[in-house]
């Protein structure tokens, strides 16, 4: 059975400070894993990564991915209130059918307070 | 683009009676996703379907629950008799065939006393 494991569960930071999510993988047929961000409502993609150790961007995140350790990194510099989220790491692996899906893992609860 | 649509957004019923509930995915998306997501069990992927045919229903718990699409546009999952335990968010999420950015509805929340 495919296993994604995020860590830690739930975080609470200051303004200003700096975090890393964590999330690792034992899943057959690794394709892809991704990061989401989930306010109170429905998942918002901010990353896919496909190659081992190559850094995505955007604004103050990065993920970068590690194949042979089968786990990913989410950073977030200089956070913000607005970053308040919890944080969902999937892993895509492709079916039996030719086809993917995605499991996820429970996600990390980040809180930044001011 | 208006996005995956899903309706209702809030549905509330008692146990036994049936619920149905629906998705229109973006226009284009060959990939359609079925998740339910909890507090004690997260995301779960329920159903999937490519071009219009279910691939892989593995993650349907029982046969209380089933799910269609018609046609590209529309897709229903629907759960007879309902249960308590069935309280969750329902997501419906769409695809590209060559891109596995998955893009999700704003959910239903459902509650069954």
């Amino acid at each position: 059975e495919d296993k994604v494991v995020q860590s830690p569960l739930s975080l609470v930071v200051h303004e200003g400070d700096t975090v890393t999510l964590n999330c690792s993988y034992e899943v057959t047929n690794f394709r892809s894993l991704l990061w989401y961000k989930q306010e109170k409502k429905a998942p918002t993609f901010l990353f896919m990564l496909t190659s081992s150790g190559i850094e995505k961007k955007s604004g103050r995140l990065s993920s970068i991915l590690d194949k042979k350790e089968l786990s990913s990194i989410l950073n977030i510099t200089a956070t913000q209130t607005g970053d308040s989220a919890i944080y969902l790491c999937a892993v895509g692996t492709n079916s039996g059918a030719g086809s993917y899906q995605l499991t996820f893992g429970k996600g990390t609860k980040l809180s930044v307070i001011p | 683009d208006a996005g995956v649509i899903q309706s209702p957004r809030h549905e509330v019923t008692e146990m036994g009676q049936e619920v149905t509930l629906r998705c229109k995915p973006i226009s284009g998306h060959d990939y359609l996703f079925w998740y339910r997501q909890t507090m004690m069990r997260g995301l779960e992927l329920l159903i999937y379907f490519n071009n219009n045919v279910p691939i892989d229903d593995s993650g349907m718990p029982e046969d209380r629950f089933s799910a269609k699409m018609p046609n590209a546009s529309f897709s229903t999952l629907k759960i007879q008799p309902s249960e308590p335990r069935d309280s969750a968010v329902y997501f419906c999420a769409s695809s590209f065939w060559e891109s596995e950015t998955q893009y999700f509805g704003p959910g239903t929340r459902l509650l069954v006393l």
